[in-house]
């Protein structure tokens, strides 16, 4: 079936950058988008950007527009989220989701999560 | 940009209850309002898109109702699996707004 997973935990020092993979099973890698949300603790969703993993196109929300890079492996079914400049609020659970194209576009799964802690 | 509200922001109900979350956008997103569940220390999970369809795998107490501007989620018979948090979302727009999220618990 369809599945996401994501790397681990990471902890990182404001300033620093911090990369978070997304690798796909149980579909065509190239035929989704991969989307990147991210959720402070005991807060809502904030959608962060999009990456056709087919053509390596991007969009980001201009909140992380500048700060933010999704890349790709297509050889090993892997998306990629890189934040750079990381600052303290930066603190969150970031999820990639698998967009599709059926009525309007919906996240119809989810990877589990990567906690990244920024902290001095 | 759109703003997207719900409505309540938290509601208590019991097991066979009927629950009723509301969902309103700043502006029309005509049909384009997909909803998820999220469980604590979970990641969210789609339950409708295009406003009323139903995503496979989800139980049919689950429905979903609107146009424009004004949205609902419909619990028919709440089960215990079903306290957790919704959000509403447009893609109507490229910035995939989601709404705060309405908490349902016991």
């Amino acid at each position: 079936q369809v599945q996401l997973v994501q790397s681990g935990a990471e902890v990182k020092k404001p300033g620093a950058s911090v990369k978070v993979s997304c690798k796909a099973f149980g579909y065509s890698f190239t035929n989704y988008e991969i989307n990147w949300v991210r959720q402070a603790s005991g807060q809502g969703l904030e959608w962060m950007g999009w990456m056709n993993p087919n053509s390596g196109r991007t969009g980001y929300s201009p909140t992380f527009q500048g700060r933010v890079t999704m890349t790709r492996n297509t050889s090993i079914s892997t998306a990629y989220m890189e934040m750079t400049r990381l600052k303290s609020d930066d603190a969150a659970v970031y999820f990639c989701a698998r967009g599709s194209k059926r009525r309007g576009y919906e996240f119809d799964s989810w990877g589990q999560g990567t906690l990244v802690t920024v902290s001095s | 940009d759109i703003q997207m509200s719900q409505s309540p922001s938290s509601l208590s109900a019991s097991v066979g209850d009927r629950v009723i979350i509301t969902c309103r956008a700043s502006q029309s997103v005509n049909f384009y309002l997909n909803w998820y569940q999220q469980k604590r220390g979970e990641a969210p999970r789609l339950l409708i898109f295009g406003s009323t369809d139903l995503q496979d795998g989800v139980p049919s107490r689950f429905s979903g109702s609107g146009s424009g501007t004004e949205f609902t989620l419909t619990i028919n018979g709440l089960q215990r699996e079903d306290f957790a948090t919704y959000f509403c979302q447009e893609s109507f727009t490229t910035l995939l707004t989601f709404g705060p999220g309405t908490t349902v618990d016991i």
